[in-house]
């Protein structure tokens, strides 16, 4: 079966600072790995996918994620935060047979 | 990218009551959908897959009689809720799948922007 674990369901930083959300997944058979991001009452947009190929991927807004297979983690990375960065990310993950398994989320708050 | 609506956005109804919410797959087919269901402050689980033509398939706890799914396009996915009480309350979000691919490659799914079941 697989799952996800996110450590940390509230982190803060300040504007300008590194952003950093940690994400472990089990899966045993190789993962499709996502982070969505959440504002406040809407759905989920797609930050990044990892499927196959290049293990740094870059995604929307400035965000990419590291798959590493041996740490079993795809933690997700901005250089400088923002405002606007404020809200819930979702790391999941998926098998071939397509249903995502989500993370119960981190929340991310921008300090001034 | 593909678009996804939902309709309502928002729903307050009284116990017993039922409530159906449409899924629907703007600018392309989708031959499968997803319905998931998030409590405040939780995380999005999922409730069923839903393919064209045929049955939903149901998570583990989920009450298929409870949560009726029907797809009947490949444009629209609807879910009611049957004699819904208080604790159906949450927000419910449905994805459509992008067909084609194939079995080495991923279909992406897109999700909708949710509806928020409010009942009294």
């Amino acid at each position: 079966a697989q799952s996800v674990t996110q450590l940390g369901s509230h982190v803060s930083v300040s504007e300008g600072a590194l952003v950093l959300l940690r994400c472990n997944y089990s899966s045993s058979v190789p993962p499709y790995l996502f982070w969505y991001v959440q504002y406040p009452n809407q759905g989920l947009q797609l930050l990044l996918k990892y499927t196959t190929g290049a293990t740094l991927v870059k995604g929307i807004n400035g965000f990419e994620a590291e798959f590493k297979k041996s740490e079993t983690s795809f933690h997700l990375t901005k250089p400088s935060a923002h405002m606007s960065d404020a809200a819930e990310y979702f790391c999941a993950v998926s098998d071939r047979d397509d249903k995502i398994i989500f993370g119960k989320g981190t929340r991310l708050h921008i300090l001034p | 990218g593909a678009v996804v609506s939902q309709h309502p956005s928002w729903v307050i109804c009284k116990s017993g009551t039922s409530v159906k919410i449409e899924c629907r797959s703007l600018d392309f087919q989708a031959t499968t959908m997803f319905w998931y269901r998030q409590f405040p402050k939780q995380s999005l689980m999922l409730m069923a897959t839903s393919n064209e033509g045929s049955k939903a398939t149901y998570e583990q706890g989920v009450e298929k009689d409870k949560f009726l799914i029907n797809h009947a396009s490949l444009t629209l996915s609807t879910l009611t809720v049957t004699s819904a009480h208080p604790e159906d309350s949450s927000f419910y979000i449905c994805s459509a799948r992008v067909p084609g691919g194939g079995l080495q490659s991923y279909n992406e799914q897109f999700f909708g922007p949710g509806t928020r079941l409010t009942v009294l």
